[in-house]
């Protein structure tokens, strides 16, 4: 089994729409986690990072499931400038982290 | 302006022949760590480095080389380049976690 498992997509949704990504992870010690959004062939950009009890940051919210072992990305209102892949990346600590494959959203108009 | 660079940017070279790509933060971060992306594996952690003469391995160093004389400096070093180390590289920085990402060096070793 993946340290970190993301469904590849692509996610294609209508703009306005709420879309919501899992990200399964196979080390139960896991203590840093975060989603990043990477558009294509750029940078990978630090989007949230995701706390115990969940967090929100505009229309994005994070959330963590411990006893099952996913966390969550849900993206209200969907934005055509919202298309991109978001990486799921999890650690037992800040330093060493193990980023997911990335789920590739594509909003349409 | 805070960032993260890499250089170079792209790079074809052959096989065996040494070669480094710089990384340079101005943000004064203790932390810093060079990743590898291929299609389908996504990101993988080559080296990172907690601070000045502290490094660690990361998920897939073999074949590559890091030093970290200055905080500020993080070069990744390929002693004997072979074609399975083509790949997109970044460099990343953060206060402990990869925050700033570089724009990237796409590496082809023939």
């Amino acid at each position: 089994r993946k340290e970190v498992e993301q469904d590849p997509g692509p996610f294609n949704v209508p703009e306005g729409a709420t879309v919501a990504f899992n990200c399964t992870y196979s080390n139960s010690a896991s203590q840093s986690f975060f989603w990043y959004r990477q558009d294509c062939r750029k940078e990978p950009k630090l989007l949230m990072s995701v706390y115990s009890s969940g967090n929100e940051d505009g229309r994005f919210t994070a959330q963590l499931n411990r006893a099952s072992q996913y966390i969550s990305l849900l993206i209200r209102d969907s934005k055509l400038s919202d298309s991109a892949t978001y990486l799921c990346v999890v650690g037992p600590g800040y330093q060493k982290v193990t980023f997911g494959i990335g789920t590739k959203l594509q909003v349409i108009p | 302006e805070a960032q993260v660079t890499q250089n170079p940017r792209y790079l074809i070279t052959v096989t065996g022949k040494k070669l480094t790509v710089t990384c340079s933060q101005n943000m004064n971060h203790e932390y810093m760590s060079w990743y590898r992306q291929d299609p389908g594996l996504g990101l993988r952690q080559i080296y990172y480095s907690m601070n000045v003469e502290v490094t660690d391995k990361g998920d897939v160093p073999e074949g590559y080389k890091v030093s970290r004389k200055e905080k500020r400096n993080f070069p990744l070093i390929l002693e004997s380049p072979s074609p399975n180390q083509t790949s997109l590289y970044f460099c990343a920085s953060g206060g402990n976690q990869p925050q700033h990402f570089g724009d990237g060096t796409r590496l082809s070793i023939l």
